[in-house]
């Protein structure tokens, strides 16, 4: 079994400022972790992910994440925040044969001028 | 590379009609398909997972006479709400995983179809 907890349902950050959304997970089996970001009325789009290579993750817009087994954490950064950064984030995991993904409660970013 | 594309992206149909949504992978084979539901600031709710040629698999609560699902090729699939009424009005959203293995673990998503239901 699997879940996922993002502590925080909004965050709210300055232009400029460091964004950090949390993300932890549950897992019975050797994680895939995904963060994904969602625009209002658009579906899901891939940050980043990891899938056991490199623990230290780099996606696009300048995000990356950092996976910590021992804390069961995968925890998303961004050093200076964009206007363009607001959106809905979502930690997601999967590790079983059926590749379902188990998603989070999702973290609505906002960034203030 | 890895587009997904769904259609339509926004429907509004009388109560008791049926919607059909389509979902495609573009420059991909998809081996399985995934529909979710969202709700209005809620995360994504897992509906059924689609394999080419075989039926699909739905999670539980999920009403398979309502929701029928066909994926016919590896680059369709379609959802259709059958007899819908206002509570079947969300957010739906198909995502598909690829056969080739940098992209077997990772599930790419269509733009979503607002389903209204007056």
């Amino acid at each position: 079994a699997q879940s996922v907890t993002q502590l925080g349902s909004h965050v709210s950050v300055s232009e400029g400022a460091l964004v950090l959304l949390r993300c932890n997970y549950s897992s019975s089996v050797p994680p895939y972790l995904f963060w994904y970001v969602q625009y209002p009325n658009q579906g899901l789009q891939l940050l980043l992910k990891y899938t056991s290579a490199a623990t230290l993750v780099k996606g696009i817009n300048g995000f990356e994440a950092e996976f910590k087994k021992s804390e069961t954490s995968f925890h998303l950064t961004k050093p200076s925040a964009h206007m363009s950064d607001a959106a809905e984030y979502f930690c997601a995991v999967t590790g079983g044969s059926n590749y379902k993904l188990t998603f989070g409660k999702g973290t609505l970013l906002t960034v203030n001028p | 590379g890895a587009v997904v594309s769904q259609h339509p992206s926004w429907v509004i149909c009388k109560s008791g009609t049926s919607v059909k949504i389509e979902c495609r992978s573009l420059d991909f084979q998809a081996t399985t398909m995934f529909w979710y539901r969202q709700f209005p600031k809620q995360s994504l709710m897992l509906m059924a997972t689609s394999n080419e040629g075989s039926k699909a698999t739905y999670e539980q609560g999920v009403e398979k006479d309502k929701f029928l699902i066909n994926h016919a090729s590896l680059t369709l699939s379609t959802l259709t709400v059958t007899s819908a009424h206002p509570e079947d009005s969300s957010f739906y959203i198909c995502s598909a995983r690829g056969q080739l293995a940098g992209l077997k673990n990772i599930q790419y998503f269509g733009a979503g179809t607002r389903l209204s239901v007056l």
